[in-house]
């Protein structure tokens, strides 16, 4: 079975120029959400989407939104970015919106901002 | 404000030892807590997990204690190999009255297996 698979890998991109990253969850799995990592911290808590709606919003500027597709596939969108958005951007999956489960990451897409 | 601490940036091990990986938090609202392994330019692989309501979780080499009155948790690796080499994140969750999944991660600690 696949796992959580994210595209691209790695992208680099000019500041003030706008990112899509895209996330496809385990099969079965309802809900994505999206964190950031930056070198030396842990992730950190972005967007969740249950059913196509946003269940969940981190302490993030509104440049960054996301959306889920009826096939529970998610794409992350980032505006006007800025040297300080190159990070680790990682998705995750599980099957319920609330958490008492696990949730399941995917390889992640490292995002250079130059 | 940090959430969830891991204090110990690192930590080496011999191959054969236990390894004990320490987790702190401050949030009386976490009641689900998860440990994360990662290898560089991976993401996170899911390792297990321990409800509020349990004090111990088992599963293979891998133990989890929680303390709820310490708010502190550990991860018992036994025995340890070179394989386990890798940054070790503790998350936690707070479920009840939510509607979403937000994890709350510590900033990790970098466990090294030595042969």
């Amino acid at each position: 079975d696949a796992g959580v698979t994210q595209s691209p890998t790695h992208l680099i991109k000019t500041r003030g120029q706008h990112v899509t990253l895209r996330c496809s969850p385990i099969s079965g799995h309802k809900s994505v959400s999206w964190y950031q990592q930056v070198l030396g911290q842990g992730p950190q808590f972005i967007f969740q989407y249950y059913e196509k709606e946003e269940r969940g919003r981190g302490n993030f500027p509104d440049r960054f939104s996301a959306r889920q597709f009826p096939n529970y596939s998610s794409e992350l969108n980032v505006n006007a970015l800025l040297l300080g958005d190159s990070a680790l951007y990682l998705c995750a999956s599980s099957f319920w919106s609330k958490g008492g489960t696990e949730a399941f990451f995917g390889q992640g897409t490292r995002l250079t901002v130059v | 404000d940090q959430q969830v601490k891991q204090n110990s940036p690192s930590l080496s091990v011999q191959e054969g030892r236990i390894s004990i990986l320490n987790c702190d938090y401050t949030n009386s609202m976490f009641d689900y807590f998860l440990w994360y392994k990662k290898y560089p330019a991976e993401g996170p692989t899911f390792l297990i997990s321990i409800s509020s309501i349990k004090d111990k979780n088992e599963d293979g080499r891998f133990t989890v204690f929680l303390n709820k009155s310490a708010k502190h948790l550990s991860l018992h690796i036994v025995p340890s190999q070179p394989g386990d080499s890798a940054v070790y994140f503790c998350a936690a969750s707070a479920n009840s009255g939510g509607s979403n999944y937000k994890l709350t991660f510590g900033k990790g600690t970098l466990l090294t297996v030595n042969p």
